[in-house]
């Protein structure tokens, strides 16, 4: 286990709705990132969170955002669900930058959405 | 686009050694290699990275040939709990872009008994 728990685990929506995901990082990490992993593909980057700022986005839509608190939790939300956000919504955290270590990613169990 | 290429799949035997190749013939001077893999169901597990020696640790070896250009990874002794997907994937490791890992389809691993 990697310290990075996601909630909830399971979801299921219906198209048109909106949906909060949650992450709590691995303690010490200030750094979260997000992605999303359709069925049979490999994660997609949706955006990372360096201490509460956005920090590089992927090819999302806006209806993509997040939010990262200053226990550096965060929270992933969709607005207007369509049926191809159906995927596996994974986070991780990574230790802090600089000091020489290198940005290894840490990956929750993710949440599976479902989107009807 | 992922900046690697990797077989879909491959099988091993239990016991025997799994090595499995990665192509990234456009790899910058600053990048590493990473390796993570995904067991069904759960998020990626990183394994090892490497810049452009060879490197060892619990889980794996990571073997890189001297123009960085492929690398093949090692699980010397496989068991069937490493069936998994195999992710290589080439990006900086200071600073820069350090939360955009850029998956592609990875290798499916299977370890048959």
């Amino acid at each position: 286990e990697t310290g990075v728990t996601q909630s909830p685990t399971h979801l299921i929506k219906t198209r048109g709705q909106q949906v909060t995901l949650r992450c709590s990082s691995q303690s010490g990490h200030n750094t979260v990132s997000w992605y999303q992993q359709a069925l049979g593909q490999g994660p997609q980057f949706i955006f990372q969170y360096y201490r509460e700022e956005e920090n590089g986005r992927g090819n999302f839509p806006p209806r993509f955002s997040g939010l990262q608190f200053p226990n550096y939790s965060s929270e992933l939300n969709v607005n207007a669900l369509e049926l191809d956000d159906s995927a596996l919504y994974l986070c991780a955290s990574s230790l802090p930058r600089g000091g020489g270590s290198y940005n290894e990613q840490f990956f929750g169990p993710g949440t599976r959405l479902t989107v009807l | 686009d992922a900046k690697t290429t990797q077989p879909p799949s491959m099988d091993c035997a239990e016991g025997r050694a799994a090595n499995l190749p990665c192509n990234h013939s456009t790899i910058s001077g600053n990048e590493y290699v990473y390796w993570y893999r995904q067991i069904h169901s759960q998020g990626p597990q990183y394994i090892i990275h490497g810049l452009k020696n060879n490197e060892t640790n619990e889980m794996a070896s990571l073997i890189i040939t001297e123009d960085r250009k492929s690398s093949t990874l090692i699980l010397p002794h496989a068991t069937l709990r490493d069936t998994a997907v195999y992710y290589c994937i080439v990006r900086v490791a200071y600073g820069g872009s350090q939360g955009n890992l850029i998956f592609g389809k990875g290798t499916k691993l299977s370890v048959k008994p």
